[in-house]
């Protein structure tokens, strides 16, 4: 099993431009989730998903999209990046149903300049 | 809001020396995850300890739910064990996702 995998592992964005940021798992989790990590700090939720078609925002939802068409699936976007995204952003998954361990992806490293 | 705080915030020690991390939250807390941050920034799942207590190898961890704390214990520690070793919690068994902690960066010197 692969787990869960995030592309790109890197990325150079421009003030003002957008992207998308993969996540995708092979566990058939329902639950899945991105976070982002700034220097020097721990992780902080930007949205979430219960399973295809249901999202909801976490902490730190501004400036971000999610859309969540599969279960494998949960991509999010950048519309019009800003410095302050500047970030290394992780997606987790877990199954549903009582307590269960959050699964992490390697992560994005992103940098807006 | 729910807090997570860890302690201490720097630790450098010498190689093979024993060492315990401490992770404080204020809320119940229904899922509780220990994980290592590694010099590439990977995040390594170590425990998922709600409660009781867990070995791995040279690794253990203890959650004393009632009292709001873990710890996690790294015993004759090798230079491979630097990083930041982070505590993170959700409090409940629904989609809740995880509160982090700020970590804890141990650095083992040879």
């Amino acid at each position: 099993n692969a787990g869960v995998t995030q592309t790109p592992k890197f990325r150079i964005l421009k003030i003002g431009q957008s992207m998308t940021l993969q996540c995708t798992q092979d566990m058939n989790h329902n639950y899945m989730y991105w976070y982002r990590q700034d220097p020097g700090m721990g992780l902080k939720l930007i949205y979430y998903s219960v399973g295809a078609g249901i999202t909801d925002k976490g902490e730190v939802p501004n400036g971000y999209n999610v859309s969540r068409s599969t279960t494998e699936d949960f991509p999010l976007r950048l519309e019009l990046a800003a410095p302050s995204q500047t970030s290394v952003y992780f997606c987790a998954s877990r199954q549903q149903g009582g307590a269960q361990p959050q699964h992490f992806g390697d992560g994005t490293r992103l940098s807006i300049l | 809001g729910i807090q997570v705080e860890q302690s201490p915030p720097d630790l450098i020690l010498q190689e093979g020396a024993n060492s315990t991390l401490r992770c404080n939250f204020s809320d119940s807390v229904n899922n509780l995850q220990w994980f290592h941050q590694n010099p590439w920034g990977q995040l390594i799942n170590l425990f998922y300890i709600p409660s009781g207590t867990k070995q791995n190898g040279r690794l253990s961890a203890t959650t004393v739910a009632t009292e709001r704390y873990s710890l996690l214990y790294i015993s004759s520690s090798q230079t491979t064990d630097s990083g930041v070793y982070f505590c993170a919690r959700s409090p409940g068994g629904g989609a809740d996702g995880l509160t982090f902690g700020k970590g804890t960066h141990l650095i083992i010197q040879p």
